[in-house]
């Protein structure tokens, strides 16, 4: 699988957007990015996955680049529950698949 | 609640002890991992069950031995362990689908004296 690069840490204001940036160069034609997100000593959480078309849920909007090559998360209203380690992962489609994690961006909402 | 449980959250076990984890999801997924966050590390992939098979074992030492009863179940059962093996262990599940998403449970914290 691709490797992703993303900032260590991250600040944002409690109701504004906070936006994840993600660096996955190397990705190639079949691989999806995925993000979770890990609230403190909790279990990683599903976020959202994409392709290479925007897409939009519940929780956030995913931003993928034409080229594939950067993706943004976007949490469109930060809340302090929304407070987490953010991981951004490609990986192929397979019958089973596993998860690769980094070291992810730790972003603190503040009020 | 993901519909993924582990227990117990909590476990203080001394280096000559034996103990086991538990993990059981609602989900009726076919896929079972167990994950290992150590302080200030990675997550760490360590086992995958499918189907209640094993395939894949990530360089995991001996004193880790997992088993997959049924779907529903996963256990890490543990036994002279290290003082390095501290950490949260995870279990996740997942439907082994293509592009199927991994849910997690709370995790079991674990410290070993």
């Amino acid at each position: 699988d691709a490797k992703t690069t993303q900032p260590t840490s991250m600040d944002c204001a409690e109701g504004r957007a906070a936006n994840l940036p993600c660096n996955h160069s190397t990705i190639s034609g079949n691989e999806y990015v995925y993000w979770y997100r890990q609230i403190h000593s909790q279990g990683p959480q599903y976020i959202i996955h994409g392709l290479k078309n925007n897409e939009t849920n519940e929780m956030a909007s995913l931003i993928i680049t034409e080229d594939r090559k950067s993706s943004t998360l976007i949490l469109p209203h930060a809340t302090l529950r929304d407070t987490a380690v953010y991981y951004c992962i490609v990986r192929t489609l397979s019958g089973y698949s596993t998860l690769t994690f980094g070291k992810g961006t730790m972003l603190l909402v503040s009020p | 609640e993901t519909g993924v449980t582990q227990t117990p959250r909590h476990l203080v076990m001394g280096m000559t002890n034996k103990k086991s984890l538990k993990c059981e999801q609602h989900l009726g997924h076919n896929a079972m991992y167990w994950y290992k966050q150590s302080a200030k590390k990675p997550l760490e992939l360590m086992f995958v069950y499918s189907l209640e098979e094993r395939v894949e074992n990530n360089s995991v030492p001996s004193r880790f031995s997992p088993e997959c009863p049924n779907s529903s179940h996963l256990f890490l059962h543990l036994h002279t362990l290290q003082p390095e093996d501290s950490a949260l262990y995870l279990c996740a599940s997942s439907s082994g689908t293509v592009g199927e998403i991994q849910y997690f449970g709370a995790g079991t914290r674990l410290s070993v004296l």
